[in-house]
């Protein structure tokens, strides 16, 4: 069974423009959430989604914001980007009915210059 | 690699020690816990899972134990290994982790001696 996979890898933006991220969850998993790493910070939930609606979302700006689709695969977007966004974002995905053991893709690297 | 975190605490072990990782959460209500493996580029791997209603939990070579008085986790590892070299996240949630979200300890830096 293939695993969470997160595209793209790698992305380097400028201050003040938006970046897309993609996530496709393990077959069969209903539910992605998304989290920003940080060294500073460590993993911070950002998002959960389930079923297409946003069930759960942390503390963050607006400038953060996702969605779901039908087939369970979800995008994250991050709007007027700040240095301060540089960051690994991961997502995850469960059977949310089975409980929160959650499978982790590699992540994505944003790096904002 | 990536680093995933600048001044993590370090556990220095030689192989074939045993390894206890140690965790303090925050929320009394938490009610269902998890402990992650990050090596450097990549995502978080589950290791071991516990419920609060159990205090001991045993897999392969790994085991958790809760202790809800102090609000405390650990990750013992039996016979570490070269590729045990690692951070070791835990995490915390409630609703017995229906909600979809985890909060994330710090981690600690694991690093394994041949």
């Amino acid at each position: 069974k293939a695993g969470v996979t997160q595209t793209p890898r790698y992305l380097i933006k400028t201050r003040g423009q938006q970046v897309t991220l993609s996530c496709s969850p393990i077959s069969g998993h209903r539910s992605v959430s998304w989290y920003q790493q940080t060294p500073g910070q460590g993993l911070q939930f950002l998002f959960e989604y389930f079923s297409e609606t946003q069930r759960n979302k942390g503390n963050f700006p607006g400038r953060f914001s996702g969605r779901q689709f039908s087939n369970s695969r979800s995008e994250m977007n991050v709007s007027t980007l700040e240095l301060g966004d540089s960051a690994l974002y991961l997502c995850a995905s469960s059977f949310r009915d089975r409980g929160a053991e959650q499978y982790f893709g590699p992540g994505t690297r944003l790096t904002v210059t | 690699g990536e680093s995933v975190g600048l001044h993590l605490p370090t556990l220095s072990v030689q192989e074939g020690d045993n390894s206890i990782i140690n965790c303090a959460y925050s929320n009394s209500a938490s009610d269902y816990f998890i402990w992650y493996k990050q090596e450097s580029g990549k995502g978080p791997q589950f290791i071991i899972d516990i419920r609060s209603n159990m205090d001991k939990r045993q897999g392969q070579r790994v085991t958790v134990l809760l202790n809800k008085t102090v609000k405390h986790l650990s990750l013992q590892i039996a016979a570490t290994q070269p590729g045990d070299s690692a951070v070791y996240f835990c995490a915390e949630s409630t609703y017995g982790g229906s909600q979809g979200n985890l909060i994330f300890g710090k981690g600690t830096k694991l690093s394994v001696k041949p």
